[in-house]
């Protein structure tokens, strides 16, 4: 059973272009968003996260859109460089007693110059 | 400033046989969690433990099994490897219970043949 489902699994974009991934989550207990940078070879190591009290959070080149109603998130890349050519993924975990983090299943992203 | 370390970073075990995977979380972080990530999937959660207790568990058998010490360092031990243990084990740290921004270690690669 997949509590946080993630598009696309693979995405390839051209130098400078706008990467968009996408994800949703059903269970409504989740407060806390966070998005994952993934290298081969490498752990996750924490991109950026949001909590559901604001609909958008950004961070330099990268941006979280969240909308409750819809149980929907998505990451969204500016000005994308071949250096940001790994997996993302995103999670959701409810922050209440211990923080179990549910994963979505990953996109793998290439960044062609 | 050293991260969080995990040892060793690669094992090849045969089926039938049982592992011990450690764990030293950051200096002061006294939560430390225990994640499975299949090739091509996201972290799968197995454990998690906060001042030397058993906070969460996972959906994984029986022959998996945690503890954390005093110092806070960790062991995931695998009883009765199956080819399907194959995996990267993550560890994360936290400060505090129940609080974002885990931190992710670089893993261990085991391949049961």
């Amino acid at each position: 059973q997949q509590q946080v489902k993630q598009s696309p699994q693979s995405l390839i974009v051209q130098k400078g272009g706008i990467s968009i991934i996408n994800c949703a989550y059903e269970n409504t207990a989740f407060d806390y968003f966070p998005w994952y940078q993934q290298f081969p070879g490498k752990g996750p190591a924490l991109l950026i996260a949001i909590r559901p009290d604001v609909s958008e959070k950004k961070e330099g080149r990268f941006t979280i859109s969240f909308n409750k109603s819809a149980k929907q998130f998505s990451l969204h890349i500016m000005d994308s460089q071949p250096g940001d050519s790994a997996t993302y993924f995103c999670a959701a975990a409810n922050s209440g007693g211990y923080q179990k983090v549910t994963f979505g299943i990953g996109t793998k992203l290439q960044v062609i110059p | 400033d050293a991260g969080v370390t995990q040892s060793p970073t690669h094992l090849i075990k045969t089926r039938g046989q049982h592992v011990t995977l450690r764990c030293s979380p950051i200096s002061g972080h006294k939560s430390v969690s225990w994640y499975q990530q299949v090739l091509g999937q996201g972290p799968q959660f197995i454990f998690q433990y906060y001042e030397k207790e058993e906070r969460g568990r996972g959906n994984f058998p029986d022959r998996f099994s945690a503890r954390q010490f005093p110092n806070y360092s960790s062991e995931l031990n695998v009883n009765a490897l199956l080819l399907g243990d194959s995996a990267l084990y993550l560890c994360a740290s936290s400060a505090v219970q129940g609080k974002d921004g885990y931190t992710f270690g670089s893993g261990t690669r085991l391949t049961v043949v």
